[in-house]
C-alpha cells in the first residue's frame, strides 16, 4: 500500500461547483497533514493544514479522519484559478518526523 | 521578506557528470530539505539538514549528498548523473519548533541527456 494514495483525476469541473478531493495515508502514527497545490511547472505552496477537528479558510474546507485515515478538501463555487493540482501531504512521526510524503496529486481543470 | 530561492533555475548535463544545486531558505528559517519531483509524481523526500547536519535521509543513494553552511542555506551534490535522475529538484525550509509547514523554492528543473 502506498503511504499517501490520492484519485490523480483529472477533475473537469464548470465554474461555481462544488469539488471534493480525497486522500488516504497508511502510517497511523502521522501527526500533521497538508493540503499543498501546485501550478503546471512550479513549486508546491501550502494551501491549508488540516487539523482534527477540520477547519475552513475561505472556499475550502479540510478535514481528517484519523480512524479511517483518511483526509479531503472540499472546494466550493469554483473559480478558473483553481484550476491546479492539489497535493495531499503527511508529515511523519518519530524518526521520520521531518520528512513530508506526497501523494501524487489530484488534477483539477475548471471549465468556465 | 524573501522567500526560499534556488539556483538555477534549468540545468542540462551529461550522463556520469556531477551537478551541483544551491538553496537559500526564508527568512528566519534554519532548516532545509530536498525533494526530487518527476513528472507526473509527487515530491520524493531526499534529506534534511539543520544545525549544518543531515537529520534525516529519504530512499536515495549515495551518490546524493548535501551540505548546509553557517547561514543555513544549501547545496545538493549529485555525482554520477543517470537518465533517470531527470526532475524537478525542490528545496523546502522550515523553522524548528514551527507546526510542520515547509515552504518551497521555485526548483531546479535538471535534464540529464
Amino acid at each position: 500500500r502506498k503511504e499517501v494514495e490520492q484519485d490523480p483525476g483529472p477533475f473537469n469541473v464548470p465554474e461555481g461547483a462544488t469539488v471534493a478531493f480525497n486522500c488516504t495515508y497508511s502510517n497511523s502514527a502521522s501527526q500533521s497533514f497538508f493540503w499543498y497545490r501546485q501550478d503546471c511547472r512550479k513549486e508546491p505552496k501550502l494551501l491549508m493544514s488540516v487539523y482534527s477537528s477540520g477547519n475552513e479558510d475561505g472556499r475550502f474546507t479540510a478535514q481528517l479522519n484519523r480512524a479511517s485515515q483518511y483526509i479531503s478538501l472540499l472546494i466550493r463555487d469554483s473559480k478558473l484559478s483553481d484550476s491546479a493540482t492539489y497535493l495531499c501531504v503527511v508529515l511523519g512521526s518519530g524518526a521520520g518526523s521531518y520528512q513530508l510524503t506526497f501523494g501524487k496529486g489530484t488534477k483539477l481543470s475548471v471549465i468556465p | 521578506d524573501a522567500g526560499v530561492t534556488q539556483s538555477p533555475t534549468h540545468l542540462i548535463k551529461t550522463r556520469g557528470q556531477q551537478v551541483t544545486l544551491r538553496c537559500s531558505p526564508k527568512s528566519g528559517h534554519d532548516t532545509v530539505s530536498w525533494y526530487q519531483q518527476a513528472l507526473g509524481q509527487g515530491p520524493q523526500f531526499i534529506f534534511q539538514y539543520y544545525e549544518e547536519e543531515e537529520r534525516q535521509r529519504g530512499n536515495f543513494p549515495d551518490r546524493f549528498s548535501g551540505h548546509q553552511f553557517p547561514n543555513y542555506s544549501s547545496e545538493l551534490n549529485v555525482n554520477a548523473l543517470l537518465l533517470g535522475d531527470s526532475a524537478l529538484y525542490l528545496c523546502a525550509s522550515r523553522a524548528r519548533g514551527d507546526g510542520g509547514e515547509q515552504y518551497f523554492g521555485p526548483g531546479t528543473r535538471l535534464t540529464v541527456t
